[in-house]
């Protein structure tokens, strides 16, 4: 069973540019997730879709991020502009349904220099 | 709110050697708690699941208890390997119809030989 797929895998980016970031869920999978994991901290949720609607959304820095999961299938996260505090490793993650295990990507480590 | 605290923050033990770590929540209500292992540069992988009426769960080497009064749960490492070097991240999710699930900081397992 193929896993979560994300892309890039590393970015670096000067502050104030733009950067999305890419998730291709398990195959099947309603739930998805993005995550934000600062160096040191644990993983930090940013949003949460059910299928293509968005469940929780609430830590989510709204002013420059953005989320979309077009089709209910593959998503993107999106910074514009981004700060020097938005370095950190960004995780996708997909369950079967709410509250299910979910799976992890290895992510995407983001440096804003 | 909805918290999990985990100690200690980093601990350091020879290979062969036992280890137990600490999470204390306060979700609720409660429906599942889940210790996952986060090797560095990977993302999260689950160890283990226990439910409300579940109180320890086993996986190997890794056995993880579940006190739902107290709101506390361990997980213990017996025979430590070098393998074991990691992130070790409770995660509590509650059932307030998201099922959103909230991390805590982790615990850095170091195993030296």
């Amino acid at each position: 069973e193929a896993g979560v797929a994300q892309s890039p895998r590393y970015k670096i980016i000067e502050k104030r540019q733009s950067v999305a970031f890419w998730c291709n869920p398990i195959s099947g999978h309603a739930t998805l997730y993005w995550y934000q994991q600062i160096l040191g901290q644990g993983p930090k949720l940013l949003i949460q879709f059910q299928n293509n609607g968005v469940v929780d959304d609430s830590q989510l820095p709204k002013d420059r991020f953005s989320a979309e999961r077009l089709k209910g299938v593959d998503s993107t996260l999106k910074i514009q502009p981004a700060k020097l505090e938005d370095s950190a490793v960004y995780l996708c993650a997909s369950s079967l349904e709410r509250g299910a295990e979910a799976f992890f990507g290895q992510g995407t480590r983001l440096t804003v220099v | 709110k909805n918290q999990v605290e985990q100690s200690p923050q980093s601990l350091i033990i020879l290979e062969g050697k036992n280890c137990t770590l600490q999470c204390n929540y306060t979700v609720s209500p409660f429906s599942n708690l889940r210790w996952y292992k986060q090797d560095t540069g990977r993302g999260p992988v689950s160890l283990t699941i226990m439910t409300f009426s579940e109180n320890t769960k086993s996986n190997g080497r890794y056995t993880a208890t579940l006190d739902a009064d107290t709101k506390q749960s361990s997980l213990h490492i017996t025979a430590s390997q070098l393998s074991d070097s990691a992130s070790y991240i409770c995660v509590v999710s509650f059932s307030g119809g998201s099922y959103i699930p909230t991390f805590g900081r982790g615990t850095s397992l170091i195993v030296h030989p």
